[in-house]
C-alpha cells in the first residue's frame, strides 16, 4: 500500500462544474497536508495547506481534511480550462524526523 | 513571498561531464531543501534531503557520489551530476522549507538536463 495514494485519472470535468481531487493517506501520525499543482513540463506549486481537521477556503479551492478517515481532497468551484494539470497532495509525517510524501498526482482535465 | 530559483534552467551536455545545478532561496532563509528527480509522465521522486552545513540525507536507491549535494548557506545549495550519462536526463527540482521538514515546501522552477 501507498503512504499517499491518489487516484491517477484524468479526471475531466466541463468548465464551470466542480472538481473534486481526492487523496487518503496510511500513517496516523501525518500532521501536515498540502495540495500543489503542476502542470506540465513545469515544477510544482503550492495551492493550499491544511492542518485541522474540516474544511478551509481559498478563492475557488476548498481542502477538506478528515483525519479519522485519513482522508483530504481538494474541491475546485467553477473550474476553469486553465485548471488544467496535475494535482499532487503531500503528506508530512514527523517519525524521528520530519518526511514529506507525495503522491502521485491526478490529472486534471477541464473541457471548454 | 517564497521565491525559489533555479539555474540553469536547461542544460544539455556530453555524456561523462559533471554539470552543477543551483538551488536559491531569494526571500526567505531555507534551514532545509530537498532536491528531486522526474522523469516524463511520472511523479516527483525525492532524491536527497539537505540541511545548511551538513551532509545531504539521500534516499534509498540514491547514488550519493554521482549525485553531489552542497548545502553551504540558508539560501543556496547545489547539486553536481557527476560523470553524467544519457539516463540521467531528466527535470530536476529543488525545493526550500524554512524549518527541518515539517513545513510547506516552496518548489524552484526546475533544471532540465539532456545528457547526450
Amino acid at each position: 500500500q501507498k503512504e499517499v495514494e491518489q487516484n491517477s485519472g484524468p479526471l475531466s470535468v466541463p468548465e464551470g462544474a466542480i472538481a473534486s481531487l481526492n487523496c487518503t493517506y496510511s500513517d496516523r501520525v501525518s500532521q501536515s497536508f498540502f495540495w500543489y499543482r503542476q502542470y506540465s513540463g513545469k515544477s510544482p506549486e503550492l495551492i493550499m495547506s491544511i492542518y485541522s481537521n474540516g474544511d478551509k477556503e481559498d478563492g475557488r479551492f476548498t481542502a477538506q481534511l478528515n483525519k479519522a478517515s485519513q482522508y483530504v481532497s481538494l474541491l475546485i468551484r467553477d473550474s476553469q480550462p486553465s485548471d488544467s494539470a496535475t494535482y499532487l497532495c503531500a503528506v508530512i509525517k514527523n517519525t524521528g524526523g520530519f518526511k514529506t510524501i507525495f503522491g502521485a498526482g491526478t490529472r486534471l482535465f477541464v473541457k471548454a | 513571498g517564497a521565491v525559489v530559483s533555479q539555474h540553469p534552467s536547461w542544460v544539455i551536455c556530453k555524456s561523462g561531464t559533471s554539470v552543477k545545478i543551483e538551488c536559491r532561496s531569494l526571500d526567505f532563509q531555507a534551514t532545509t531543501m530537498f532536491w528531486y528527480r522526474q522523469f516524463p509522465k511520472q511523479s516527483l521522486m525525492l532524491m536527497a534531503t539537505s540541511n545548511e552545513g551538513s551532509k545531504a540525507t539521500y534516499e534509498q536507491g540514491v547514488e550519493k557520489d554521482k549525485f553531489l549535494i552542497n548545502h553551504a548557506s540558508l539560501t543556496l545549495s547545489t547539486l553536481t551530476v557527476t560523470s553524467a550519462h544519457p539516463e540521467d536526463s531528466s527535470f530536476y527540482i529543488c525545493s526550500a522549507s524554512r524549518g527541518t521538514g515539517g513545513e510547506t515546501q516552496y518548489f524552484g522552477p526546475g533544471t532540465r538536463l539532456l545528457v547526450l
